[in-house]
C-alpha cells in the first residue's frame, strides 16, 4: 500500500506558466516532506523541503505549500521554464525513522516552449 | 566535493545469474541507502547502513539480496540468482545530516 501518492503520471504546461506538481500521503507519523528532480540517466537530486510545523516553504521559482489536515502537499514552479522538464518525486519522513524517505511514482513535467 | 557513486551504470544478466553493484558515498556520510525503481514506480527503500552497520534492511525484498558496507566506507549490493522481477534502476543515497540525501545516478539492472 502505497504511502505517498502522485496520482498525476505527466504534466506538460507553457513556458512562462505555472506548474503545480500534487502530493498525497496516508502516514501521519510524517513530519518532513521533501521535492526531487530526476533527469533521464541521472540520479534524484534533492529540490526542496517542508517541515510539518509550516505550510509553505518558498525557494526561487519553486514553492512548497502543505496541508496537513488534508494530507496533500504541492510544488509550484513559477514561472516554469523549459529546463524544469523532469521527473518530480515527492518524498515524505519520519523524525523517527532515521530519515528513510517515502517516495511517490513521480510525475513527468514537460514544459513547452 | 565527489559525489555519489556507483558501478556500473548498467548492466545485463542472465535469470540465475549473480550481480553485484556497487556505491561509493561521499566521504565523511555515515548514513548510505539503497533505493531501487522497478518499471517506472516509485523508488522504494531497501536498507540503510550507518557506517558499517545495518540500520534498518526492511526494505530488501528477500534473501537472494545482501549488502554489506566493510570499513563504512563503500558498499556493495549483490543479487543472487538474479530473478525477473529484479530488474530496475538501483541507486545509493548517502547523507551526513538532515534530510540532506545525496544520490548516485543508479544502476540499471536488466534481467533476461
Amino acid at each position: 500500500d502505497q504511502q505517498v501518492k502522485q496520482n498525476s503520471p505527466s504534466l506538460s504546461v507553457q513556458e512562462g506558466r505555472i506548474s503545480i506538481l500534487n502530493c498525497d500521503y496516508t502516514n501521519s507519523m510524517f513530519d518532513y516532506f521533501l521535492w526531487y528532480k530526476k533527469y533521464p540517466a541521472e540520479g534524484p537530486t534533492f529540490l526542496i523541503s517542508i517541515s510539518s510545523i509550516k505550510d509553505k516553504n518558498e525557494d526561487g521559482r519553486f514553492t512548497v505549500f502543505l496541508n496537513k489536515s488534508a494530507k496533500h502537499l504541492s510544488l509550484h514552479i513559477v514561472p516554469s521554464q523549459p529546463g524544469d522538464s523532469a521527473v518530480y518525486f515527492c518524498a515524505a519522513g519520519s523524525s523517527g525513522s532515521a530519515r528513510q524517505l517515502t517516495f511517490g511514482s513521480g510525475t513527468q513535467l514537460t514544459v513547452l516552449p | 566535493e565527489a559525489g555519489v557513486t556507483q558501478f556500473p551504470s548498467h548492466s545485463v544478466i542472465e535469470k540465475g545469474q549473480t550481480v553485484t553493484l556497487r556505491c561509493d558515498p561521499i566521504s565523511g556520510h555515515d548514513n548510505l541507502y539503497w533505493y531501487r525503481r522497478v518499471m517506472g514506480k516509485e523508488i522504494k527503500f531497501l536498507l540503510h547502513f550507518v557506517k558499517e552497520s545495518k540500520q534498518d534492511e526492511s526494505g530488501m525484498p528477500n534473501n537472494r539480496f545482501l549488502a554489506e558496507r566493510t570499513g563504512g566506507t563503500y558498499s556493495t549490493l549483490k543479487v543472487q540468482p538474479a530473478e525477473l522481477e529484479d530488474s530496475g534502476v538501483y541507486f545509493c543515497a548517502s547523507r551526513h545530516t538532515g534530510y540532506g540525501y545525496t544520490f548516485g545516478s543508479g544502476t540499471r539492472l536488466t534481467v533476461v
